[in-house]
């Protein structure tokens, strides 16, 4: 059973550049998470989507960011012209629907984003 | 006022000991659940093992084991016989409510473990 999948693992960006980072779910989970980890800091909750629906948005900025979770293919998040503080590494998770056994979040590897 | 706080930034250990590593929290929700995840020098993050607030008995998972004191409102993650392959960093992390609209991992800053041969 293949874990959640992130891609690319690293991307290197020059300022006013769009970035976009996907996420494939593990399989059989619906619900998917991205969080940020900015330098030797803890993980912060950005957004949380089910297919099609952007359930919860309010830990992602207000401008130049944006998430997807298409009925087919991979989650997105978007980030138009990045700026160095957008230097982070960004994870998604993934979780069964509600109500199933186990509500527990499992990660992807992560991209790491350089803005140069 | 932080939610999650892990108040040990670096602790060490010799191989094959057992070292506790510090987390408490703070929520007024009696339903919540607390989890621990481990994040090797690689960056990826590995779940550990969870506890819910209402599980009767302490968490368990091989050579990992989570002392829950709820009076106390703490989650320490006992690692048992550590092996050089425990250096990493460590995160205690909460979400408040059981299922349905709660969902947000809460995450404290991090334990960085270092296991001496």
């Amino acid at each position: 059973n293949a874990g959640v999948m992130q891609n690319p693992r690293h991307l290197v960006r020059r300022r006013g550049q769009e970035a976009r980072l996907r996420c494939s779910p593990m399989k059989g989970h619906s619900h998917v998470y991205w969080y940020r980890q900015l330098p030797e800091e803890g993980l912060k909750f950005m957004v949380y989507l089910q297919k099609e629906n952007i359930i919860d948005e309010s830990g992602m900025p207000k401008e130049r960011f944006s998430a997807e979770f298409p009925k087919e293919g991979p989650s997105i998040l978007r980030i138009q012209q990045v700026v160095r503080g957008d230097s982070a590494a960004y994870f998604c998770a993934s979780s069964p629907p509600v109500g199933q056994s186990s509500d527990t979040q499992y990660f992807g590897p992560g991209t790491r984003l350089t803005v140069l | 006022a932080q939610k999650i706080t892990q108040t040990q930034p670096g602790m060490f250990v010799q191989e094959k000991e057992a070292v506790t590593l510090d987390c408490t929290y703070d929520t007024s929700d009696p339903s919540y659940g607390l989890f621990w995840y481990k994040q090797p020098s690689s960056g990826e993050m590995i779940f550990l093992i969870y506890q819910g607030s209402y599980d009767q008995q302490n968490a368990t998972e091989g050579r990992y084991s989570l002392n829950f004191q709820k009076a106390r409102k703490s989650a320490n993650l006992v690692i048992s016989a550590s092996q050089l392959g425990d250096s990493a960093m460590y995160f205690c992390a909460m979400r408040e409510g059981l299922g349905g609209s709660n969902y947000k991992l809460t995450f404290g800053k991090g334990t960085l473990l270092t296991v001496n041969p």
